[in-house]
Formats: C-alpha cells, sequence, structure tokens
C-alpha cells in the first residue's frame, strides 16, 4: 500500500545552516514520483522538488536538494543555508503511477524553525 | 491567472448542518483532490477525480460526498457534519498523469463543526 512516513514531528536548525528532513515511503510500484511542498503560517502549500524513481540523479532545486535512496525508500529533503524565512511546516508527498487510481498521497508532516 | 479558488474561506457549522465546499480551476487540469489537514496528522486525501464526472475514494472518505460535474469545479459535501469534521479542507488540482506534475493547492477552507 501507498504510505509516506515522516518521523521528525518538529526540527530546529541556526539560520545558515544546512538541515535534512527525513521523509521514507512505501509503494509496490516501480514507477513513482516524490515531492517536497512547503507550508508556511499563512497557510498556502507551495511546491518545492520533485524526485521521479527512475531519475539517476538526485533533483536539486537552488538551496533545496533531494537524497534519493532508492533502495532504502527514502527521499530526504536537505535544505543548505537555512534562512528565517524556511521556517514553516513541510510534507513530503508521493505518487504511483497506477491506471485510473492517481493518488497523490502526503505525509504528516515536519515543523522546521529556524532560529538567528 | 486565478488558479484554484476555494468556497468558502472559513466556515461554522451547526451538528447535523449540511453544506458544500466549492472548488474551482481555470488551468483546465484533468485531476482534482480534496484534503483534510488536522494537526499531526498531515494531508489525508478525501476523495479525487480522474476526470470529469469520475470520482474515487481516498484515504478517509467517510462522512463526505463529492462530484465532478464539470471539468473545472470539484464540489466536497457533509450531508450531516460531525464534530470530527472540523478541520481544514484543501483542494488540488493536476494537470495530468504524468508523474512529475506538480500539484496546484486552493487556499484551504476553514470549518468549525459546533
Amino acid at each position: 500500500a501507498q504510505k509516506i512516513t515522516q518521523t521528525q514531528p518538529g526540527m530546529f536548525v541556526q539560520e545558515k545552516e544546512a538541515v535534512t528532513l527525513d521523509c521514507t515511503y512505501d509503494t509496490s510500484d516501480q514507477s513513482y514520483g516524490l515531492f517536497w511542498y512547503k507550508q508556511p503560517s499563512s497557510g498556502e502549500m507551495i511546491f518545492l522538488i520533485y524526485q521521479g524513481s527512475y531519475d539517476e540523479q538526485n533533483a536539486t532545486e537552488g538551496r533545496y536538494s533531494l537524497n534519493f535512496q532508492k533502495a532504502r525508500k527514502s527521499a530526504n529533503l536537505v535544505i543548505s543555508a537555512s534562512q528565517l524565512g524556511d521556517s514553516a511546516m513541510y510534507f513530503c508527498a508521493m505518487r504511483e503511477e497506477a491506471y485510473n487510481t492517481d493518488k497523490l498521497i502526503f505525509g504528516t508532516g515536519t515543523r522546521l524553525q529556524v532560529f538567528p | 491567472n486565478a488558479g484554484v479558488t476555494q468556497t468558502p474561506k472559513f466556515r461554522v457549522l451547526k451538528t447535523g448542518q449540511s453544506m458544500t465546499l466549492l472548488c474551482a480551476q481555470d488551468m483546465n487540469h484533468e485531476y482534482m483532490y480534496w484534503y483534510r489537514q488536522d494537526p499531526g496528522m498531515g494531508l489525508r486525501l478525501i476523495h479525487y477525480s480522474v476526470g470529469e464526472g469520475t470520482t474515487a475514494k481516498g484515504e478517509v472518505p467517510d462522512g463526505y460526498n463529492v462530484s465532478r460535474l464539470k471539468k473545472q469545479n470539484f464540489l466536497l459535501g457533509l450531508e450531516s457534519a460531525a464534530p470530527s469534521q472540523t478541520s481544514v479542507y484543501f483542494c488540488a488540482s493536476t494537470r495530468d498523469t504524468r508523474l512529475n506534475t506538480e500539484a496546484f493547492f486552493g487556499q484551504g477552507t476553514r470549518l468549525t463543526v459546533v
């Protein structure tokens, strides 16, 4: 069954430091996509980064990178040079390639707090 | 370009009342989703639709019904609201079946059932 697990309810990081947010997933499908979204206190959902199961290289988008370890079924988000504006909830999500059962499933989230 | 718009943004219901949440997208997206967000639970999928006229159950469908009569609209109904349905509801849409298509979200609807 499709499942996303985020085991860190909260994380703290000092400004300008790097932080890793954990995400593990479970799927029986060989073809799937993994996403990270950011939700600031204002409530909107902001897409950050995508990794496909067949992508050979880890995805990167500016200060965000995804540490994809397929054998371990993990897709950790790395934020480099943290900024105060990075304080938010972060959600990992997965989409499987299955005809007409296109679910987009989210984890429980990690609240990141960046301090000066 | 409005993207995904949810109506209403806030609502207070009494137990047993009914209501419909409207999600409208102007991006011609095929797929639409309804989630609820509760503290410590993340976003849980209620129902989703892979195209006009089709709907399917998600992780927590009980107590909700949906309809997708028009491609751009996805309605979420609560026939008899319960306090357990107090939550923030998000609608999302994606363009197509390709795995790398990101989801676009509405601003959310904060629903309180008293």
